[in-house]
């Protein structure tokens, strides 16, 4: 069964604080996407990893991708309350056709 | 550039009637996609089209939903006829498909009850 898994699926940090969250999935891919989604609001696009090896970075968060563990990881970097949302990870299993299976999410609350 | 463009908004209906939702893709892009989001089952992708045809509806949950493409600046999904089980926001994206990328970008979504 395909699956894509986050964790944790809620987290609740201060202002400051590093952490990780984590997107494992069960089938080959090497196109991987991370997405915020605010409360109510729809989803908005923050990385394309691309191949294995693959890191970006924007702000305070960097996604790495690691396709033969079939990881991806988010890191936040000195959280702040403005990065509170819904985030998740979304795997391509149709060898870059674009049919995407997301991961559950995960809830971030950032407070001071 | 205006986005994925998504009507209605907000559409509340009673068990049994007919449901469309309406999508523009952002101009210039050749593929879009339907997706359903739920507390329960997360979000779903329900059909994706290619330059205007139909690639994949392996996630429409049943015969009593229907997507069509005409034109490469509109979509339709219909649910005839609409349960309440249907009730969900309904998300519309688009992506310019080439080898090097191929973001997806939402719509606003079409918050859908079905009473």
């Amino acid at each position: 069964e395909l699956k894509v898994e986050q964790n944790p699926l809620f987290l609740s940090m201060q202002e400051g604080k590093n952490y990780t969250i984590y997107c494992n999935y069960s089938t080959t891919s090497d196109r991987l996407y991370w997405y915020r989604q605010d409360p109510g609001k729809s989803l908005e696009s923050l990385f394309v990893l691309l191949s294995n090896g693959a890191v970006k970075q924007e702000g305070r968060l960097m996604a790495s991708l690691d396709t033969k563990a079939r990881l991806s990881t988010l890191h936040i970097t000195a959280a702040v309350h403005d990065l509170s949302a819904t985030y998740f990870c979304a795997v391509d299993i149709s060898n870059q056709g674009g049919k995407l299976i997301f991961g559950q999410g995960t809830e971030l609350s950032v407070k001071p | 550039d205006a986005g994925v463009i998504q009507s209605p908004r907000h559409e509340v209906t009673e068990m049994g009637q007919e449901v469309t939702l309406r999508c523009k893709p952002i101009s210039g892009h050749n593929s879009l996609f339907w997706y359903r989001q739920t507390m329960m089952r997360g979000l779903e992708l329900l059909i994706y089209f290619n330059n205007n045809v139909p690639i994949d509806d392996s996630g429409m949950p049943e015969d009593r939903f229907s997507a069509k493409m005409p034109n490469a600046s509109f979509s339709t999904l219909k649910i005839q006829p609409s349960e309440p089980r249907d009730s969900a926001v309904y998300f519309c994206a688009s992506s310019f498909r080439t080898s090097s990328t191929d973001t997806q970008y939402f719509g606003p979504g079409t918050r859908l009850t079905v009473l």
